[in-house]
């Protein structure tokens, strides 16, 4: 069984830095993309980036890129979301999804909830 | 340009038919892919490519394409069916950065 599972919940102040995860299992880790993808509150879907771990190929949204950071560690099929320095408008759902194309998602994480605020 | 449009709120009478749709110049060169998103959960892929359904999603689910129009057709609306619903293409250089607004399905 295909499986994404991230980490929990963050509360942080405007300044500080994050690192979310997203475990994925069931699967090739190395053969499908991971992608991140924002949901402010009461908002849409935004996606930031997305990550080929077989080769690192990383790939960003305009609208994210230099804000984030994407990695994945294949040893231990573990992607990474992260922030060097929060804002209170980095507030919002962050989840990671699978696809075998970058075009198509079926599997998703969970969720983590990112809440920045001094 | 790199958007797509949705309606932002559409309803069905239980049982009917209802035709979601998504209007974008990248719809010309690319399929949409179609997800749903209920209060609290995660996002679920319910149809891409041409006219595909993951395994586990109801055959009432149907996609379509013609010129820079996607649609998303639900034949026999369920309750369970009530959900946001967006669509998603591929920006000029391929990548999946395009998402629509948002289409919040009501099933009366």
């Amino acid at each position: 069984e295909v499986q994404l599972v991230q980490s929990g919940a963050e509360v942080k102040k405007p300044g500080e830095s994050l690192k979310i995860s997203c475990k994925g299992s069931g699967y090739s880790f190395t053969s499908y993309w991971i992608g991140w993808v924002r949901q402010m509150p009461g908002k849409g879907l935004e996606w930031m980036g997305i990550i080929y771990p077989g080769d690192s190929d990383t790939r960003y949204s305009p609208s994210f890129q230099g804000q984030v950071t994407i990695s994945a560690d294949k040893s231990i099929s573990t992607a990474y979301l992260q922030w060097s320095s929060l804002k209170a408008s980095d507030t919002a759902m962050y989840y990671c999804a699978q696809g075998a194309t970058i075009a198509d998602f079926d599997y998703w994480g969970q969720g983590t909830l990112v809440t920045v605020s001094s | 340009s790199s958007e797509l449009t949705q309606d932002p709120a559409v309803s069905v009478a239980l049982g009917q038919t209802v035709r979601i749709t998504c209007q974008g110049d990248s719809l010309r060169s690319y399929y949409a892919s179609w997800y749903q998103q209920k209060p609290g959960q995660a996002p679920v892929l319910v149809i891409y490519g041409k006219n595909n359904r993951p395994s586990g999603i109801p055959d009432r689910f149907s996609g379509s394409s013609s010129g820079n129009t996607a649609s998303l057709t639900i034949t026999g609306a369920q309750a369970e069916d009530e959900a946001d619903y967006y669509c998603n293409s591929r920006d000029s250089s391929g990548n999946p950065w395009v998402f629509g607004g948002g289409t919040k399905l009501t099933v009366l």
